[in-house]
């Protein structure tokens, strides 16, 4: 059973500080790794996607990845209130497989 | 904004009847696959399809069936609805011919079933 995953939290933080996500995959072969941010009652959104070992940065995000380690984490930088939402982690094993199999998701409370 | 467009965007059903949801995809997305994400959950994948052909299926029953038309538009038909159904569904689309593409949610179709 490929499996994703994460700590359902809550976890809160307080605003401006440094939210780091954590998640873990069971698939030595997966390929690619997504992170999307949910805000209840909404569909999810893409933050970042990354395939490589190392650090990935976009802004006030920056998605880190060790295949050796199987994990994969996101860390949200100047925290504000409006990160404040469920984050999902999300695996595609192959290429030629479009297929995602998503953790259960953390919920973040950002505290002003 | 994605580009993928769902409807409808909320619906209201009594157990035992059948639901079709549908999928724009993003322009120049060939591969849609369907999602089904009940309250507290992950997506939870139902399956895909590329060129018109199912492409990958989930662990769902054969009561979830789906389409795609030659313009990459889907559908995703359920029937014989069960009260676990009531979720939010969502399609995304993914451009196979870029590697490492992202994958593009809609906005999804709310589904309670009664």
């Amino acid at each position: 059973q490929k499996e994703v995953e994460q700590n359902s939290g809550p976890l809160s933080v307080p605003e401006g500080a440094i939210a780091s996500l954590n998640c873990t995959y069971s698939d030595r072969g997966s390929q690619s790794f997504f992170w999307y941010r949910q805000y209840s009652g909404k569909s999810p959104e893409l933050i970042m996607f990354i395939y490589s070992n190392g650090d990935k940065e976009d802004g006030r995000f920056t998605a880190q990845l060790n295949k050796a380690s199987q994990y994969v984490s996101l860390l949200i930088r100047d925290s504000q209130p409006s990160d404040s939402a469920t984050y999902l982690c999300a695996v595609r094993y192959n290429f030629g497989n479009e297929k995602l199999t998503f953790g259960t998701g953390t919920r973040l409370t950002i505290i002003p | 904004e994605t580009g993928v467009t769902q409807s409808p965007t909320h619906l209201i059903k009594t157990r035992g009847q059948q639901v079709t949801l549908r999928c724009s995809s993003q322009s120049g997305h060939n591969t849609v696959s369907w999602y089904q994400q009940a309250l507290g959950q992950g997506p939870q994948f139902i399956f895909q399809y590329y060129r018109e052909e199912e492409n990958g299926r989930g662990n769902f029953p054969p009561r979830f069936s789906g389409l795609q038309f030659p313009n990459y538009s889907s559908e995703l038909n359920v029937n014989a609805l069960e009260l676990d159904d009531s979720a939010l569904y969502l399609c995304a689309s993914v451009d196979r011919a870029t590697v490492g593409t992202e994958a593009f949610f809609g906005q999804g179709t709310r589904l309670t079933v009664v």
